[in-house]
């Protein structure tokens, strides 16, 4: 079975420019998250959807973030205008349920450096 | 107050010898769940273990183990025999709650295995 699918792996791009990440969560997967994780904040955690739903945005660090979930099979992240201080890896995971014992599946994440 | 504490920012070891590394964790909910994931330097997430709050036995998976000490709210995973493949990025985890939510993840520990 394929995994949690994310593109592009990797986005070098200029300050103020839109970046999109994408996210293709493994079928059947309810939950949807995205994370950011830098070397001096760690795994953070931005938003999650259940069933296309956005739960929780709270992680979400400013207005030019936004992030969209149109179907089951399919979410963005977007950066608009992107800054510096944004240059991290974003990962997105899916997972079937969010009981206490729902393991996270994430993809191999998008490396994004904003110059 | 942080969630998840990993205290070792690295640890270090020798071929075929067993290695602790530490995670604390704080939470209020008498229901919870606590993860331990490996990243390594290829980038991406691998689950590992699974430990939730009521489990009357510690969790193992081939030569992964989880000490999980509730009334220390500690939750140390053991690698035995440790092997070159081992070294690694690795992070303690918790989920909160029988609603569910996210993962929070701790800092992280640097493992390097040495031959």
């Amino acid at each position: 079975d394929a995994g949690v699918i994310q593109s592009p792996r990797h986005e070098v791009t200029e300050m103020g420019q839109e970046v999109t990440l994408r996210c293709k969560p493994i079928s059947g997967h309810d939950y949807l998250f995205w994370y950011r994780q830098t070397m001096m904040r760690g795994l953070e955690l931005l938003i999650y959807f259940n069933n296309n739903v956005p739960i929780d945005d709270s992680g979400m660090p400013e207005d030019r973030f936004s992030a969209k979930m149109p179907n089951a099979s399919f979410s963005t992240l977007k950066i608009q205008p992107s800054e510096p201080r944004d240059s991290a890896v974003y990962f997105c995971a899916s997972s079937l349920k969010v009981g206490v014992a729902g393991e996270l599946f994430f993809g191999e994440g998008s490396r994004l450096t904003v110059l | 107050a942080q969630k998840i504490t990993q205290t070792q920012p690295g640890m270090f070891v020798q071929e075929k010898e067993a290695v602790t590394l530490d995670c604390t964790y704080d939470t209020s909910d008498p229901s919870y769940g606590l993860f331990w994931y490996k990243q390594p330097s290829s980038g991406e997430m691998i689950f590992l273990i699974y430990q939730g709050s009521y489990d009357q036995q510690n969790a193992t998976e081939g030569r992964y183990s989880l000490n999980f000490q509730k009334a220390r709210k500690s939750a140390n995973l053991v690698i035995s025999a440790s092997q070159l493949g081992d070294s690694a990025m690795y992070f303690c985890a918790m989920r909160e709650g029988q609603a569910g939510t996210a993962l929070i993840f701790g800092k992280g520990t640097t493992l390097s295995v040495s031959s």
